[in-house]
């Protein structure tokens, strides 16, 4: 697609239910990046791939969240058993070029854990 | 705290010329990005800059890089209602190509 593409847009859930979170990059980019956005904070990294590997994994919050993503293109990041920390807006972003690393973001996912 | 540091609000006149500072700690850096957000949207990339790079230009914005300070600008000329919006200093953290960013500053164009 023309832009890196976010699903659900918006995404509310019950505590203790499991989401996941879907990243369409631009295609051709290899590398791909996730980032949360707390309400008035800045963004924290929380994972970055390269192709389908994830050499940089260490910014995953705790164990119930993981990511993977398949044929170099579509990644999910899934959250178990939400908790009401969990809002945030959750960003996906795309680079073709490591270089210069020009990141492109999605509109990202909305999540409101009630 | 944040490894990247902004002021967190600026109001601006519509017509005047806006600057937005940061600060940032990683001297390896080799780029620095600026990012605008508008409301319930994603980041738009609006300009970088390289490290061995005092100033870039782009139309109306103007970025400064003092490496010796680790500061940097960036200048809006003639500033627009369009122009309100958040942005976003970024460094580039480590050879993985992972960003710092600050906490965002909020601009508002007042007419």
């Amino acid at each position: 697609g023309a832009g890196v593409s976010q699903s659900p847009s918006n995404k509310v859930t019950e505590k203790g239910k499991d989401v996941e979170l879907r990243c369409d990059p631009i295609s051709g980019h290899t590398a791909l990046y996730w980032y949360r956005q707390s309400l008035g904070q800045g963004l924290e990294f929380l994972i970055y791939f390269q192709g389908n590997s994830a050499p940089d994994k260490s910014g995953l919050p705790s164990d119930r969240f993981s990511a993977e993503r398949t044929g170099g293109s579509v990644s999910t990041l899934t959250i178990q058993r939400t908790q009401q920390e969990d809002s945030a807006v959750y960003l996906c972003a795309s680079s073709e070029d490591i270089g210069k690393n020009i990141q492109y973001f999605g509109a990202g996912t909305r999540l409101s854990v009630l | 705290g944040e490894d990247v540091e902004q002021s967190l609000f600026l109001s601006v006149r519509e017509g005047d010329s806006s600057v937005i500072n940061c600060t940032y700690t990683d001297s390896s850096s080799t780029y620095l990005y600026w990012y605008k957000q508008e409301p319930g949207a994603g980041l738009q990339l609006l300009t970088y800059i390289f490290s061995n790079m005092d100033m870039k230009q782009d139309q109306r914005l103007t970025v400064l890089l003092n490496k010796k300070d680790k500061h940097l600008s960036l200048r809006i000329a003639d500033t627009q209602t369009g122009d309100s919006a958040i942005y976003f200093c970024a460094e580039r953290a480590d050879s993985w190509g992972k960003l710092q960013f600050g906490a965002g500053t909020q601009v508002v164009v007042t007419p």
